[in-house]
């Protein structure tokens, strides 16, 4: 079975552009998280989709926006970048259980580099 | 802002047991412990996950204090691939809009 995939695997952007990042979930899971990694820090929280809707969305400037698509792929959209958006970007997928348990699985991430 | 509070690193010799500690005090009771490692630029792998009860699989076991206010990852066996940033993590599954919140882990290191 697929995992979760996230293209494309590097990104080169120069400072004001857009970049999209897009991610497919694994089959049958219906809920996307994106978490930004800048170098040498953790994991923040960008946002969570599920069965197409914008569920929750960390502290982050309206300029980070996505959606999901009825086939539950997702797509992470970043205007206006600024250098400090260069970090590796990481898509997961869960399968939300009646008991509200799930398992996150990540995929390899995009690494961007805003220049 | 994560829960949990890990120390910043660990050493282990290969091949013995790896015990990761991981504080908790805060934790509410439908709140889950859940474990995920990443190492090095890839993207974090779940381990497990429990309520109250330890819990056992094929990559590890989970020990929870009766009080729930603490927790240790076991890794039986380490070997040089598990060489990683572990993260403990609670959580909320019924609380709407919930999401993982990833503090900044334990960085176990396993030597030959």
């Amino acid at each position: 079975e697929a995992g979760v995939t996230q293209s494309p695997t590097h990104l080169i952007k120069t400072r004001g552009q857009q970049a999209t990042l897009r991610c497919s979930p694994i089959s049958g899971h219906t809920s996307v998280y994106w978490y930004q990694q800048a170098l040498g820090l953790g994991l923040q929280f960008l946002l969570w989709y599920d069965e197409g809707e914008e569920r929750n969305r960390g502290n982050f400037p309206p300029r980070f926006s996505g959606r999901q698509f009825p086939n539950y792929s997702s797509e992470l959209n970043v205007n206006a970048l600024e250098l400090e958006d260069s970090a590796l970007y990481l898509c997961a997928s869960s399968l939300r259980r009646m008991t509200g348990e799930e398992k996150l699985f990540f995929g390899s991430g995009t690494q961007l580099s805003v220049l | 802002d994560a829960k949990t509070t890990q120390p910043t690193s660990m050493d282990c010799a290969e091949g013995r047991a790896a015990n990761l500690p991981c504080n908790h005090s805060t934790i509410s009771g439908n709140e889950y412990v859940y474990w995920y490692r990443q190492i090095h630029s890839q993207g974090p792998q779940y381990i497990i996950h429990g309520l109250k009860n330890n819990e056992t699989n094929e990559m590890a076991s989970l020990i929870i204090t009766e009080d729930r206010k603490s927790s240790t990852l076991i890794l039986p066996h380490a070997t040089l691939r598990d060489t990683a940033v572990y993260y403990c993590i609670v959580r909320d599954p019924m609380e709407y809009g919930n999401k993982l919140v990833f503090g900044a882990g334990t960085i176990l290191r396993v030597k030959s």
